[in-house]
Order: C-alpha cells, then sequence, then structure tokens
C-alpha cells in the first residue's frame, strides 16, 4: 500500500490564486517526519518543510502554509498568491522507519 | 555554496551496455542515496550507503550496484542496462546526525535513456 498519497497529479493556475496541495500519509509509528521537497524545472529538488509528529501547529512561511492534521493523516501546503516562479513538481514525503515519497503534483502558474 | 553533482545531465544508451552514474557531495556528508524518479511513482529508493565502502539495498536495487569507495562520492552502475532502467537518476545526501529525519540534499538529476 502507498505510503504517501498525493492524489492531485496536476494542477493549474493562474497567478495571484491561491494552490492547496493534498497529502495523506499512512503509518503505524507514532514518531514520524513529514517532508514538502520542490522540484523545479532544472531537477533539483529543495527541502521546503519538515514537521515531526507531535508538532501540529500549523506553519507559515512567506506565501507558503502547511496544515498538519493527525486526525485525517493529512500534511497539506498552500501557496498564497501564486507566482509563474512556484511552478514545479512539489513532492510530500513521510519518514518513519524509512522515507517514502509520493508521486507528486505538478503546478503550472500561468501569469 | 553546498552542492551534490551529478556528472552526467543527460545520457543516451544502448541495451547491455555498462552505465556509471557518478555522484559527488562536498558537504562531508556520511549518508548518500540513489533514487529513480518515474512519473506516477515518485521517487523510489535504489541503493543507500551510511559510510565509505557501506552500501545497502532500497526498494527497487535489482538490475544496480554501487560503490562508495571515498566519502565524497556515490556511483550507481547498471551493469546491463535494459530498456525498463530509462528514467531520471538522482543522487542525495544528509549527515549522519540527520538519520532518516533529517533533509536531503539533491543533485540536479540524471536523465538516462536506454535505446
Amino acid at each position: 500500500a502507498q505510503k504517501v498519497t498525493q492524489a492531485q497529479t496536476e494542477i493549474s493556475v493562474v497567478e495571484k490564486e491561491d494552490v492547496t496541495l493534498d497529502c495523506v500519509y499512512e503509518t503505524r509509528d507514532t514518531t514520524y517526519y513529514l517532508f514538502w521537497y520542490k522540484q523545479p524545472p532544472s531537477g533539483e529538488l529543495v527541502f521546503l518543510i519538515r514537521r515531526n509528529s507531535f508538532d501540529e501547529q500549523n506553519e507559515i512561511s512567506g506565501r507558503y502554509s502547511w496544515n498538519f492534521q493527525k486526525s485525517t493523516s493529512s500534511f497539506n501546503f498552500t501557496i498564497t498568491a501564486s507566482q509563474v516562479v512556484d511552478s514545479a513538481v512539489y513532492f510530500c514525503a513521510l519518514s518513519d522507519y524509512k522515507l517514502s515519497f509520493g508521486a507528486g503534483t505538478t503546478v503550472t502558474v500561468r501569469a | 555554496d553546498v552542492k551534490v553533482t551529478q556528472s552526467s545531465r543527460y545520457l543516451v544508451k544502448r541495451t547491455g551496455e555498462k552505465v556509471f552514474l557518478e555522484c559527488v557531495q562536498d558537504m562531508d556528508h556520511e549518508n548518500m542515496f540513489w533514487y529513480r524518479q518515474d512519473p506516477g511513482l515518485g521517487l523510489r529508493l535504489i541503493y543507500f550507503s551510511y559510510d565509505v565502502k557501506m552500501k545497502e539495498k532500497g526498494d527497487i536495487p535489482e538490475g544496480y550496484s554501487v560503490s562508495r569507495e571515498k566519502k565524497e562520492r556515490f556511483s550507481l552502475i547498471l551493469e546491463s542496462a535494459s530498456t525498463n532502467q530509462t528514467s531520471m537518476y538522482l543522487c542525495a545526501s544528509s549527515p549522519r546526525t540527520s538519520g532518516n529525519t533529517g533533509e536531503l540534499f539533491f543533485g540536479e538529476g540524471s536523465r538516462l535513456t536506454v535505446l
């Protein structure tokens, strides 16, 4: 069974729209970590955020925000007022006894 | 500026050829990883290494081998390339202290096409 599910394969928005990327995970461990990575067209994955399973506080960093809900096993990512430079593939990942990535969501922001 | 460098961005090889993908990191990291990335499948771990001359199989090691003779270099080897190994290959590293809880530093990837 897939441990990290990113149900949205592709999302296309117009600049300045908000976009939310869904991530649902599955684990039996009580201690685990969740990550979001961004892969721009250049190819290099860039770390965005890490959350441990005991910290359910939402986080905001500039135009990025993350909503972690253990009750629904979700770790969703929102880009507010999207820009063309946000166009990328975004991966959610879960680390319990090993690191597992979701399939990724391709975000295209049109000018 | 810290970096993970992969020797080739694009390669085209023929079925049966031996292929070497090289990865070098300048961050003195103990942990190094090789992933392959395919549409709809995300990143899948092929092999990883926690130290020089040490290697561990990941989720999809079949058809691959690795070499870690120096701390900074981790090579992925396809002994006899096949068309189903056409993919994007990503190398990553992380410090020992991070275990499986820390961020990975990725290279830009090597896109391999096997004809």
